[in-house]
């Protein structure tokens, strides 16, 4: 059974274009994350959301957009796609303890190409 | 300034032997947690060790340990008896407790275990 599962695990499309990649936890998280990583393989936190707050990294152009229809998915929207959005994007989800320390698990990743 | 700093972008190892990666973090929240990831080949973020900053002890986990050196801020993995399975990119991350959650990473070691 696959804790957190990404679709699609490859996504080709051009400049211009708007795409999503959806998310899945079935662990009972109650905080998912989006990351990115570049080509270089440095990763680097895009969102944090749970069902209270939204934070997103200052550094996301607003094209980027997380939405959560429910505690267990958040999806990830782009709207008018660059060549310099090419990366791998991984969901991670995890649980807010109270000292918010838990270990995040981590999707497959979606490797996005834009041409 | 860099919140965690992997000073070791790949290493070399010979099958059987230990070998330490490196992993300092930079952070004035006195609640933060450190953890080490492995990304194989494949692509995949796998969680291996965690580290509270309030633990009299430091971590293991099977082969995995964690050098915890927190007045030198140092938080070193340490993998005993290498593995040909064992070559990947290892990351470390921090999460404070005052970030929302949100891992940050370093830049990656990428380890070669040579049998």
């Amino acid at each position: 059974d696959t804790a957190v599962s990404q679709t699609p695990k490859y996504l080709v499309t051009q400049m211009g274009n708007d795409k999503s990649i959806k998310c899945e936890q079935n662990l009972g998280h109650d905080t998912m994350y989006w990351y990115k990583q570049d080509s270089k393989k440095f990763l680097k936190i895009m969102f944090s959301y749970n069902n209270k707050e939204l934070i997103i990294n200052e550094t996301v152009p607003n094209r980027f957009s997380p939405k959560s229809p429910d505690k267990a998915h958040l999806n990830l929207h782009i709207n008018s796609l660059e060549l310099g959005d090419s990366a791998v994007y991984f969901c991670a989800s995890s649980l807010s303890s109270g000292t918010g320390l838990g270990e995040q698990y981590f999707g497959p990743g979606t490797r996005l190409t834009v041409t | 300034a860099q919140k965690i700093t992997q000073t070791q972008p790949g290493m070399f190892v010979q099958e059987k032997e230990a070998v330490t990666l490196d992993c300092t973090y930079d952070t004035s929240d006195p609640s933060y947690g450190l953890f080490w990831y492995k990304q194989p080949s494949s692509g995949e973020m796998i969680f291996l060790i965690y580290q509270g900053s309030y633990d009299q002890q430091n971590a293991t986990e099977g082969r995995y340990s964690l050098n915890f050196q927190k007045a030198r801020k140092s938080a070193n993995l340490v993998i005993s008896a290498s593995q040909l399975g064992d070559s990947a990119m290892y990351f470390c991350a921090m999460r404070e407790a005052n970030a929302g959650n949100m891992l940050t990473f370093g830049g990656g070691t990428r380890l070669m275990v040579k049998p």
